[in-house]
């Protein structure tokens, strides 16, 4: 069964930085489009981030020039290291793959939660 | 950016009536429309992808229609697990952007 796990949330202060991890089983994290996307506290879904097969990465511009995605085939595991955190960067935080045709979600990992306050 | 509009944002209905949500693009996405539904909690889950195929092991009584800028996500008979959020998202091109959101109640 296809399954993404999230690791590495918690409560950081702003301007600190965090890793997420998230770790895929009987799939290969590099053969695959993947994302990440966010959820602030009771509201919608943003799409963060997204790394091709190939390696070619894309951001939202609410977090370009401070969070990179990034991956460990060896590991199977997919990144997202965020620096320069700021308060309206709290949110759960979901690991997704992406459907490379269609650039839907098909499987989404159970989400992980970033909080950013002093 | 593409934005995307849901109506209604909320929506009362009872066990066994037929519902639709309707979402809106600012641009043409041609087919490239995808609904997701999240119960509080969990992880979003895809119900309709490419604007009306629906995704393996997804009820029947769920169907996906339109194109170009104006898409309907519609349950035919309400069931208690269906009372969730539902969000539609564009692959048209980057960013992916997604609805506000539909929040549909039990009345």
């Amino acid at each position: 069964e296809v399954q993404l796990v999230e690791s590495g949330g918690g409560l950081v202060q702003p301007g600190g930085s965090l890793r997420l991890s998230c770790t895929a089983s009987e799939f290969t994290v590099s053969n695959n489009y993947m994302s990440w996307v966010r959820q602030a506290p009771g509201k919608g879904l943003e799409w963060v981030s997204l790394i091709y097969s190939g390696g070619a990465t894309f951001y939202a511009d609410s977090v370009k020039d401070r969070f990179t995605i990034s991956r460990d085939s060896s590991k199977n595991t997919l990144y997202l290291q965020m620096n320069t955190l700021r308060p309206e960067d709290t949110a759960v935080y979901y690991c997704a793959r992406v459907v490379w045709s269609d650039y839907y979600f098909d499987y989404w990992g159970q989400g992980t939660l970033v909080t950013v306050s002093s | 950016d593409i934005e995307m509009t849901q109506s209604p944002s909320s929506l009362s209905a009872s066990v066994g009536a037929r519902v639709s949500i309707t979402c809106r693009a600012s641009q043409t996405i041609y087919t490239s429309l995808n609904w997701y539904q999240q119960t509080p909690g969990k992880a979003p889950k895809l119900l309709i992808y490419a604007a009306s195929i629906l995704q393996s092991g997804v009820p029947s009584r769920f169907s996906g229609s339109g194109s170009g800028t104006d898409f309907t996500l519609t349950i035919s008979s309400l069931q208690p697990e269906d009372f969730a959020t539902y969000y539609c998202q564009q692959s048209y091109s980057l960013p992916l952007t997604f609805g506000q959101g539909t929040r549909l109640e039990i009345k």
